[in-house]
């Protein structure tokens, strides 16, 4: 079964400053995708970015980019420029081409921002 | 606006009844999802719909029913058979079933049962 491992439960990062957060993942298959999402304290789950495994090039969305490392089934996030607004809870998230319902989820990294 | 709207927000029942937690979507999606939040733990998966009259369930099935009778409605029902049902849950639901469509998700239900 695939599941997905968040291993920082609270990162901190100074406003401006660039702050990772880590995710790796178990799975056999070869085709999948995955995803992060953030969770702010209106706990409205907000798609960040989302990485499709049979592509090298990693994502980027603004100040939003990831490092995707396949061999390794690593999945970090990095922030840049982080701003107060993005003070919340981030899920990595993994999505198997061949099941098509199920989006399996890590257990969450709550980033503080300070200013 | 499209979205998904889910209700109520909040939810209080005493133990040994059922309650139905409402999820309604105007995206025109084919597929739709429950999830369970609970602290520490990340969503985990109850049931999902790919299509209207089917479902399947996920990790965490037990204790818990749906129906789908519409692409745009999908009730999740926590049954008094769910051991500790208080938690938050969320809805979501994305287009084509196809595994690099996001899921959009609702603003969710925060469950209390005493």
């Amino acid at each position: 079964a695939q599941t997905v491992t968040q291993s920082q439960p609270e990162m901190s990062v100074q406003e401006a400053e660039t702050v990772t957060l880590s995710c790796t993942y178990d799975t056999s298959e070869s085709d999948y995708y995955l995803f992060w999402y953030k969770q702010p304290p209106s706990r409205q789950m907000i798609l960040v970015i989302r990485q499709e495994a049979y592509k090298q090039q990693n994502a980027t969305e603004n100040r939003f980019s990831v490092n995707f490392q396949k061999a390794a089934k690593s999945f970090s996030l990095k922030i840049s420029d982080s701003q107060l607004g993005d003070a919340a809870m981030y899920f990595c998230a993994y999505r198997s081409s061949s099941n098509t319902g199920k989006l399996i989820f890590g257990q969450g990294t709550t980033l503080q921002v300070k200013p | 606006d499209g979205g998904i709207t889910q209700s109520p927000k909040y939810l209080f029942r005493k133990e040994g009844q059922n309650v139905t937690l409402s999820c309604e979507q105007n995206l025109n999606h084919d597929a739709m999802y429950w999830y369970r939040q609970d602290p520490g733990q990340g969503l985990r998966l109850i049931y999902y719909s790919q299509i209207v009259n089917d479902f399947q369930k996920g990790d965490i099935a037990e204790g818990y029913s749906v129906s789908r009778e519409k692409k745009e409605s999908f009730p999740l029902t926590v049954t008094s058979a769910q051991k500790n049902p208080t938690a938050f849950y969320l809805c979501a639901s994305s287009g084509l079933a196809s595994p690099g469509s996001p899921l959009h998700f609702g603003n969710g239900t925060r469950l209390t049962v005493t």
